[in-house]
């Protein structure tokens, strides 16, 4: 079964709003967790590193006032998009660093 | 992280074996080869891991050379559903949290037909 999940799978949005995705680990304690961006017939990127109790930890270029990461819980990491814009539009996938590497199954984001 | 290459894309008959190759001839002592798949619009899969010696598990073998610059992902019966972009990451296997970081490539894209 899973061990990472994420919410939504997919969402829309409008231009201007905010959008959260959670990231939970399931029957795991994660302290670590990790969020990639993914856009169409491209590669994996890494935006972000989240700490349990702590600030995220941003890749260079990745600005943090507009892609705000909630590491509240040992089991729930949260990435909210804030004011979002069509070029924001991808797929969203979190991972977890428990024995091993877990990934969720990743959440689309569409900004209209 | 040691950068690896892949060929971009691969084609294998369904029920034969593929083989996919990485190269990562700048792989330092310490790090870890690493495959993972993502089949079209989910989150990578973990394959399969290794250090110097050939590793097999359910769903592949993985062979790496003496000299550790290069390795191959063997799926031994290839069937439709492995149909997917796969990823060859070298990577630290401890040491913070930094190991947990992934740095992933373009991949090779597997396509099996009937």
């Amino acid at each position: 079964g899973a061990v990472v999940s994420q919410h939504p799978s997919w969402v829309i949005c409008k231009s201007g709003t905010s959008v959260k995705i959670e990231c939970r680990s399931l029957d795991f304690q994660a302290t670590t967790m990790f969020w990639y961006r993914q856009f169409p017939k491209q590669s994996l990127m890494l935006m972000a590193t989240s700490n349990e109790g702590s600030k995220a930890t941003y890749e260079q270029g990745v600005e943090k006032d507009k892609f705000l990461i909630n590491h509240a819980s040992l089991t729930l990491s949260t990435l909210t998009v804030t004011s979002a814009h069509p070029e924001d539009s991808s797929f969203y996938i979190c991972s977890a660093l428990i024995d091993t590497i877990y990934f969720g199954e990743g959440s689309w984001l569409t900004v209209v | 992280d040691a950068k690896t290459t892949q060929p971009p894309s691969m084609d294998c008959a369904e029920g034969r074996a593929a083989n996919l190759p990485c190269n990562h001839s700048t792989i330092s002592g310490n790090e870890y080869v690493y495959w993972y798949r993502q089949i079209h619009s989910q989150g990578p899969q973990y394959i399969i891991h290794g250090l110097k010696n050939n590793e097999t598990n359910e769903m592949a073998s993985l062979i790496i050379t003496e000299d550790r610059k290069s390795s191959t992902l063997i799926l031994p019966h290839a069937t439709l559903r492995d149909t997917a972009v796969y990823y060859c990451i070298v990577r630290v296997n401890a040491g913070g949290t930094s190991y947990g970081k992934l740095t992933f490539g373009q991949g090779t894209i597997l396509t099996v037909h009937p």
